[in-house]
Formats: structure tokens, sequence, C-alpha cells
């Protein structure tokens, strides 16, 4: 139980065009999703928390207009590059919290989606 | 905010020996403590996490300790195995609202053979 998946595993897209980035919990309702980006041999670093049904909460430093994040239901969140350049090349992953989970606290990580941005 | 700082950056042992990952965290509101194992190129595994009403939880070869005093927590790996090769994160969350977590910086663990 508990599976997080991203789609695409990877992606490469020509700089200046948008990309959108898919995590879905396929056997549990996730509360939550987080996304999460992390660069070569770094930790990860929070970007957003998104709730089901509600706008998106942003890390201070991410542009909300750049990463644009959407939980329609409670088994999908989708993140959209928009206007990708090659400094938003990155290893990117999503996280779900699963909604009746007595033990709430406890994230699921998707595999990750490598962006290259040309 | 949370800030969680972890110990060592990269830590080689011998198949067979034992690995000790250390971590320290600042907010004393942060409750719950996740380990995470991540393979090159994959998401994080969560590996056994440990929630601050017990000091110590163990799963075969992988343990868990919490000093919440000191606010430290550590990962202990018996009897490694070359598949053990990996980053592994620790990671502070609380039961706030957001439960976000908080990483540390990561350890890359090598089991020589």
């Amino acid at each position: 139980g508990a599976v997080v998946s991203q789609h695409p595993s990877r992606v490469i897209c020509k700089s200046g065009t948008s990309v959108k980035i898919e995590c879905r919990s396929l056997d549990f309702q996730a509360t939550t999703m987080f996304w999460y980006r992390q660069f070569p041999k770094k930790s990860l670093m929070l970007m957003a928390t998104s709730n089901e049904g509600s706008k998106a909460t942003y890390e201070q430093g991410v542009e909300k207009d750049k990463f644009l994040i959407n939980h329609a239901s409670l088994t999908l969140s989708t993140l959209t590059v928009t206007s990708a350049h090659p400094e938003d090349s990155s290893f990117y992953i999503c996280s779900a919290r699963e909604r009746t989970s007595p033990r709430g606290n406890e994230q699921f990580f998707g595999p990750g989606t490598r962006l290259t941005v040309l | 905010g949370e800030n969680v700082e972890q110990h060592p950056s990269t830590l080689s042992v011998q198949e067979g020996d034992s690995a000790v990952i250390k971590c320290t965290y600042s907010d004393s509101a942060s409750n719950y403590f996740p380990w995470y194992k991540q393979e090159l190129g994959k998401g994080p595994q969560l590996i056994i996490d440990i929630r601050s009403n017990v000091g110590e939880k163990k799963d075969q070869r992988i343990a868990v300790t919490l000093n919440k005093t000191a606010k430290h927590f550590s990962l202990h790996i018996t009897e490694t195995q070359p598949e053990d090769s990996a980053v592994y994160f620790c990671a502070a969350g609380s039961s706030g609202s957001a439960r976000q977590l908080t990483f540390g910086s990561g350890t890359q663990l090598t089991v020589l053979p």
C-alpha cells in the first residue's frame, strides 16, 4: 500500500516551453501533497504544499506563477513549470499524506521526475 | 522554523559492520522523525520512523533512537550489506496544520564488500 506515482519520469524540453508533472496516489486518498525540488547531491527542498480543493501554499522564494500547482482530486496533483529555463532543470519529487491515516505525518514519495531544459 | 542537521555527510563501512547516522533538530514542537533511503535517480523511501513518545524503535537490522531532551535522533544499521549503500535522509515534523517535514542534508552510505 501507499504507492505514489509520478509521470513522466524524465522530460527534456526547450527553453520557453511549459512542462506538466503529475503526481498520483494509487491506493489511498491524499489530503495533502507536497512538491520538492532536489539538486544533485543535495537535500530535498520543499517548494509547496498542496491541499485538495484549495490553493497551494508556496515556500518563500518559490514563484507561484512559475510553478503552478493544481490539486484537483484526492489522488492527483500536478506541477506545471511555465516558460521553463535551463536553471529550472532539476529533480522534482512529490509526496502524499494519507487522508485517513491515524499517523498523519507520514509522507510517501513518488519516484521523481528528472526535468532537463535545453 | 525547524532546522535539522545531519552527520556525517559521507560514511563508508565494511560489509557486516554497523553504521550510525546522527541528526539534531531545533524545534521542541517536532514530534515525528522519519528516516528515508534514496537510491540514485529514485524518490526517497521511508525505512523507519519514530514518534516523540518512544525512545527507541527497531525493525530487523534498522533501529532509531530519540533523545528529546538533547533534541537528537540516530539511525543504526547493523550487519550492513552492499545493498544498503544509498543516501539516507533524516527529517523532523510536527502535528501542526501543515505537517511538513524538514529534511537533513543527507548521508551517502557506502558499504564496501
